[in-house]
């Protein structure tokens, strides 16, 4: 199975912040990797997919980008809408699997 | 616009067998090139990728879950279905129906139905 880190499990922000999420595969998975958003007690939206394509509808302020092993994920300034956590996922080749998720808080 | 709906028991034995439904609308499971998902997330942890089922009817399993997992449609009734045998409490989530489809991550998720196994 590839395995998916990411990298910090939580941090703190406040609004107007850039803010930058990595994610590293355990083995390369070329683009094939996906980003989502997950607020309580909803269901993960996606933002991100080939690593860098956004999702129609996201704002631009989300950004992906990274190839290979290491990818990340960037706010450009974040907004109250934006605390959740976040994780990413590779569809390389089955298993999918997700990575552990990144908390961002106040 | 496409929507998926989990349904199913909220409440299952262990050594049980748990019986979920993903009725989808405004699209069809058939169609060409979509693959439909389950995946599951515990109380307070993270998201775990259970299986998939293709549009001309393969299916992938987690090996992690692969002896006790079956997804099985009904295109007829525009449904899939995910079986889980001889559950325990480690298996206690929100199951989640999703659909993504080549070169694109889960693009479209149901809302999660809450699956506690308890006797």
């Amino acid at each position: 199975d590839i395995q998916m880190t990411q990298s910090p499990s939580s941090l703190s922000a406040s609004v107007g912040d850039r803010v930058t999420i990595t994610c590293r595969a355990s083995q390369g998975i070329s683009g094939w990797l996906a980003w989502y958003q997950q607020k309580p007690e909803e269901a993960p939206k996606s933002l991100i997919y080939a690593a860098s394509t956004l999702e129609s509808g996201v704002p631009s302020r989300f950004s992906g980008s990274g190839s290979g092993t290491d990818f990340t994920l960037t706010i450009s300034s974040l907004q109250p809408e934006d605390f959740a956590t976040y994780y990413c996922q590779q569809y390389s080749s089955y298993p999918a699997t997700f990575g552990g998720g990144t908390k961002v808080q106040i | 616009q496409l929507q998926l709906q989990e349904s199913g028991p909220g409440l299952v034995k262990p050594s049980e067998t748990l019986s979920l439904t993903c009725t989808v609308s405004g699209g069809s499971i058939s169609s060409n090139s979509y693959y439909w998902g389950w995946i599951r997330q515990p109380p307070g942890k993270g998201l775990e990728w259970i299986g998939t089922i293709y549009f001309n009817g393969n299916t992938f399993y987690n090996p992690s879950l692969e002896s006790r997992v079956t997804i099985s449609r009904d295109t007829s009734k525009n449904q899939f279905f995910l079986r889980l045998a001889s559950v325990t409490a480690a298996d206690t989530a929100v199951y989640y129906c999703a659909r993504r489809y080549y070169g694109v991550g889960f693009q479209i998720w149901g809302q999660g139905t809450m699956v506690t196994v308890s006797s």
